[in-house]
């Protein structure tokens, strides 16, 4: 969805390393979230925000922080990226009914 | 958030309709379904949601069982676009969050 943008699409590091990816709405949601998807498998919740200074801890949020910048930016951070946190990462935003539009994704290799 | 069974893969041909199933047994009242796909890699899709009443859209309909204890997503002429996993999902209303599990692959085939 063009409304949700996701920068790097693409991302190389080694481990030990601290990156960013970031996500862009242009929707006007509050709500927004962090998922990663590991090959074969469904995606699962990292990080939700359902305003500006609200942040919540997903399933997983282990080894990655998160900012709110503003309602339309959210960003995601690996302090000390792992090899085993090489996966697909898709952001998120939704309506109040929780109808979600997810960004194209980030494909992130740590080596 | 109550757990889905799907089966893991179903092929239809194109032109026909596509029925995928879903199994919800433990579903609670304020609990609604809902289905996304997604298309090779891609951000999923939102398809269509419903608490208790059958509901349809552009994309699909969605049947749900009166013991709201299981749901059929129906795409009425599958293309092989709509070849993709697709994802039943149940959550409780605002604040529920989704639980993605593992999909059904539907292959539709000339």
């Amino acid at each position: 969805d063009a409304d949700v943008t996701q920068t790097p699409r693409n991302r190389i590091t080694k481990t030990g390393k601290r990156i960013m990816l970031e996500c862009s709405q242009t929707k006007g949601h509050d709500r927004m979230y962090w998922y990663r998807q590991d090959p074969g498998l469904g995606l699962r919740l990292i990080y939700y925000s359902f305003d500006v200074k609200d942040i919540n801890k997903g399933e997983i949020s282990d080894g990655y922080s998160v900012s709110r910048q503003a309602q339309a930016k959210f960003s995601l951070s690996l302090e000390s990226a792992i090899p085993n946190q090489t996966a697909l990462y898709f952001c998120a935003t939704s309506d109040l009914e929780e109808t979600q539009y997810f960004g194209p994704g980030t494909r992130l290799l740590v080596l | 958030d109550a757990k889905t069974t799907q089966p893991p893969s179903m092929d239809c041909a194109e032109g026909r309709a596509a029925n995928l199933p879903c199994n919800h047994s433990t579903i609670s009242g304020n609990e609604y379904v809902y289905w996304y796909r997604q298309i090779h890699s891609q951000g999923p899709q939102y398809i269509i949601h419903g608490l208790k009443n059958n509901e349809t859209n552009e994309m699909a309909s969605l049947i749900i069982t009166e013991d709201r204890k299981s749901s059929t997503l129906i795409l009425p002429h599958a293309t092989l676009r709509d070849t993709a996993v697709y994802y039943c999902i149940v959550r409780a209303g605002i604040g529920g969050k989704l639980i993605f599990g593992q999909g059904t692959e539907l292959s539709v085939k000339p």
